[in-house]
């Protein structure tokens, strides 16, 4: 079955650029999406089909996706996007989501 | 402005049969793939299955066997059954609208979830 890989946490300091990977195989050939969860809260879609933004989500998250390897790049990080951080693709004809990143703002 | 919102039973016992419902309020509904996923406690996300406006489903192949996805009746609800459910199915279960696009398929709105304990 396909799997997505996900770092399990990285860290930033506020104002500095947050970078998380996510790997699978092939992973540029498919469309990559990322959800941001704060604790205690439901997913928000950040950024879908690889590198667009939902209406509402601030500019500094940006994402790209090539080889195998999808990234979700948060500039000029804030406290408040101190959360956890999933990419999710369609594989094997079934949504597959990576295990989850937390990014601790310092 | 779409609202999702679950509906469930909150404690089951090993073996029963779970049901969930979430009612959905807002535009273009039927532009949208209807979805139920699931997160245990401290675990990532997993995604059980989606139906369409049109009644077409399609669920996660390893849990097949034991769930059905369904719409209401009006269609402004859709529903979940999980048949002999464990303590593995213990999670937060959320309802979400998503757009499928053939090659990609992503989860632009989602309920709050409503916690489901399986224990005897």
């Amino acid at each position: 079955s396909y799997e997505l890989t996900q770092p399990p946490s990285v860290s930033v300091s506020p104002g500095q650029t947050a970078i998380i990977t996510c790997g699978g195989d092939r992973l540029g050939e498919k469309y990559s999406s990322w959800y941001q969860q704060r604790p205690g809260q439901s997913p928000v879609l950040v950024i879908y089909q690889d590198n667009h933004r939902p209406s509402g989500i601030p500019e500094r998250f940006s994402g790209s996706n090539s080889g195998n390897t999808a990234t979700l790049t948060i500039s000029g990080t804030q406290a408040m996007d101190e959360a956890d951080y999933y990419c999710q693709a369609w594989g094997d004809s079934t949504v597959v989501f990576g295990g989850g990143t937390k990014l601790t703002v310092l | 402005q779409v609202q999702l919102q679950e509906s469930g039973p909150g404690l089951m016992k090993p073996s029963e049969t779970l049901s969930l419902t979430c009612a959905v309020s807002g535009d273009s509904l039927s532009n949208y793939y209807w979805s139920w996923l699931r997160q245990p406690p401290g675990k990532g996300l997993e995604w059980i299955g989606y139906i369409n406006y049109n009644g077409n489903t399609y669920y996660k192949p390893s849990l097949r066997s034991r769930v059905t996805i369904s719409l209401g009746t009006p269609k402004n609800q859709f529903s979940l059954k999980l048949t002999s459910v464990t303590t593995a199915d213990t999670a937060v279960y959320y309802c979400a609208l998503g757009t499928n696009g053939g090659s990609y398929y992503h989860f632009d709105y989602w309920g709050q979830g409503t916690l489901l304990t399986v224990a005897s």
